[in-house]
């Protein structure tokens, strides 16, 4: 239990294209959604938390207009990089959390992740 | 401010060895829960276990194991009789109100046969 999807797994884009990026919750309902950025050698850092239906919450430093973000549903999230220009290139990373208790060993209060998505912009 | 360290950044064992992963937290809610996960080469953070603050009893499964101790703010890791295929990234996290997770800098396990 406690399967989580991202779409594409891998992104090339040219530089001022938009790329969106899907984040599913396969068997469970998430009622939080998280992005992260991974840089290389480097530890995780959160972009912006996610509820069902409301707007998202960025951290302080990350863009909300370079980066959109919808959860429209209890099972999708996704993140649209608009304009995307070289130094956007990274590894995003979503997580889920939420699931009924009993459904994944972790518990609600436990992030399950995707497979990350590698984006690439020439 | 609340804050994860893993002062190890990188480690090389030979198969079979033990090796225990640091893990030294900073908060000051009473109430918080500390993670563990795991990042493989291909990139996924694999959820390993889950610990809350009120819950201080060591946990074993298979050659894993995990030593929680509020006293000295530490929740390490130990992997007993390593496999290559233990080769990954770990990374221990704590857990904000609202779910935010604080990570530490990630501790790079490499198991050579």
């Amino acid at each position: 239990g406690a399967v989580v999807s991202q779409h594409p797994s891998w992104v090339i884009c040219k530089s001022g294209t938009s790329v969106k990026i899907e984040c599913r919750s396969l068997d469970f309902q998430a009622t939080t959604m998280f992005w992260y950025r991974q840089f290389p050698k480097q530890s995780l850092m959160l972009m912006a938390t996610s509820n069902e239906g409301s707007k998202a919450t960025y951290e302080q430093g990350v863009e909300k207009d370079k980066f959109l973000i919808n959860h429209a549903s209890l099972t999708l999230s996704t993140l649209t990089v608009t304009s995307a220009h070289p130094e956007d290139s990274s590894f995003y990373i979503c997580s889920a959390s939420g699931g009924r208790s009993g459904l994944a060993r972790g518990g609600r209060e436990t992030q399950y992740f995707g497979p990350g998505t590698r984006l690439l912009v020439l | 401010a609340q804050k994860v360290t893993q002062a190890q950044t990188e480690i090389s064992v030979v198969e079979k060895e033990d090796v225990t992963l640091d893990c030294v937290y900073e908060t000051r809610d009473t109430t918080y829960y500390l993670f563990w996960y795991k990042q493989p080469p291909s990139g996924e953070l694999v959820f390993l276990i889950r610990r809350n603050s009120f819950d201080e009893q060591n946990e074993i499964s298979g050659r894993y194991s995990w030593n929680f101790q509020k006293s000295t703010s530490s929740f390490n890791f130990t992997i007993t009789a390593s496999q290559v295929v233990d080769s990954a990234v770990y990374f221990c996290a704590l857990s904000e109100k609202g779910g935010k997770l604080i990570f530490g800098q990630g501790t790079e396990l490499s198991v050579k046969p």
